[in-house]
């Protein structure tokens, strides 16, 4: 079985730019997660999408926004980027149930000049 | 306080040593709980996971979960420079997942 991916894999925007970044779960996967990780810190949660809903969501301003379709894929925008936005981005795919295990993906880089 | 709790490290073990890790989790009706390994510059990969209190071992792995003391440890035997990464502890209740901060773990030639 295929696992998650993530594209692309490295990416670079100016400040005030906005991107989007794509996850394809694992098949039959229904959950997805977005996290970011930056130097030293740990993951941080951005949030969840099951079902095409968003179902729980991180303490992240309102520049971060995601949305899922009904093939599972899941997408995220950043917008008016910021320096601070640099960092790797990661996705996780679980099959959505109670407390069940997250897979993750290779991340997308993103550098922000 | 964080939902979950480890030491940052570096811990550091000489090859062929046990490497103990350690967890703590703020949530008592957390029900499933998880180890991952982070290679600088990857994404996490899952050791391991543990739902029921006591040890499970996988390997050269063992983790062990003690729901009343909300601990959760991870065990690596005869420790291999590979072995050499970010440790991250995952507790998960209902859909909510949290991730602590992560022990890295440094295995000397």
């Amino acid at each position: 079985k295929a696992g998650v991916t993530q594209t692309p894999r490295y990416l670079i925007k100016t400040r005030g730019q906005q991107v989007t970044l794509s996850c394809s779960p694992i098949s039959g996967h229904r959950s997805v997660s977005w996290y970011q990780q930056t130097p030293g810190q740990g993951l941080q949660f951005l949030f969840e999408y099951f079902s095409e809903t968003q179902r729980n969501k991180g303490n992240f301003p309102g520049r971060f926004s995601g949305r899922q379709f009904s093939n599972s894929r899941s997408e995220m925008n950043v917008s008016t980027l910021e320096l601070g936005d640099s960092a790797l981005y990661l996705c996780a795919s679980s099959l959505g149930t109670s407390a069940d295990t997250q897979y993750f993906g290779p991340g997308t880089r993103l550098t922000v000049l | 306080q964080k939902e979950v709790e480890q030491n940052s490290g570096p811990l550091s073990v000489p090859e062929g040593a046990i490497a103990s890790l350690n967890c703590t989790y703020s949530d008592r009706g957390s029900q499933s709980f998880f180890w991952y390994r982070q290679y600088s510059g990857k994404s996490p990969e899952l050791i391991m996971f543990i739902y029921s209190n006591g040890d499970k071992e996988d390997g050269r792995f063992t983790a062990q979960l003690n729901k009343a003391s909300q601990y959760v440890s991870l065990l690596i035997r005869d420790s291999q420079p590979s072995d050499s990464a970010t440790y991250l502890c995952a507790v998960a209740n209902f859909n909510k997942f949290y991730f602590g901060s992560g022990t890295k773990l440094n295995v000397k030639p």
